[in-house]
């Protein structure tokens, strides 16, 4: 099974700042996706394969990488991004997820 | 538009048996695979399993073999997810999400709470 290791597991963070957020695998990935999760809502997807932008995401969510190391990234950080953001790989099967990065307004 | 409306909520006791729903809108249910996620404060997000609605082929995750099951009903575009026997530890949120194009979780259900306690 491939470990995801997120960091840092929690961020505070000042309005309009930029915010980095880092997936490291245990194994070389071809499909790593990353989510959003608001407090008492379902996760939803915000970057796919690595660098891919879905529609209706806001511009300032971007995401890079490859092999085992990647990053999302949020230019410019809202109140409305307060959220925890998980990485998903599903290279292979069983899929996983990182721990999650819980990101909050300083 | 794509949704994903699941069941609500469910509190059952240790031994019981269970079945929660996913109904898909808005998109051919045959053509991607379904997926349940379990979330958990202490292990976060794992996947559980799958589903190709077009024939009910499934894979399970290690940790949930044996211990669940998935299956698919054409005819009303809806997945399930069963327990035979529920343990304190299936206490979880349960989301089902498809996907689509890739193998991204395009869109996920609002998830459904269960709790089993005695």
């Amino acid at each position: 099974e491939i470990v995801l290791t997120q960091s840092p597991d929690f961020q505070s963070v000042t309005p309009k700042e930029k915010v980095t957020i880092t997936c490291r695998a245990s194994q070389s990935l071809s499909s790593l996706h990353w989510y959003q999760q608001k407090p008492g809502q379902s996760p939803r997807l915000l970057i796919k394969s690595a660098s891919q932008s879905i529609s209706g995401v806001p511009s300032r969510f971007s995401g890079s990488g490859s092999g085992t190391d990647f990053t999302l990234t949020i230019n410019g950080l809202e109140a409305e991004d307060v959220a925890t953001y998980y990485c998903h790989q599903s290279t292979t099967l069983p899929p996983t997820f990182g721990g999650g990065t819980k990101v909050e307004i300083k | 538009e794509v949704q994903l409306v699941q069941s609500g909520t469910a509190l059952k006791k240790p031994g019981e048996s269970l079945r929660i729903s996913c109904s898909v809108s808005g998109y051919t249910f045959t053509s991607s695979w379904i997926h349940w996620v379990r979330q958990t404060p202490g292990k976060g997000l794992e996947w559980m399993g799958r589903i190709d609605p077009n024939d009910s082929y499934t894979s399970y995750g290690p940790s949930f073999q044996g211990h669940v099951a998935i299956s698919a009903d054409k005819s009303t575009s809806t997945a399930y997810l069963s327990w035979s026997s529920l343990k304190a530890s299936d206490t979880a949120i349960y989301y089902c999400a498809m996907s689509t194009v890739t193998t991204a979780y395009d869109y996920w259900g609002q998830g459904t709470r269960v709790t089993v306690s005695s």
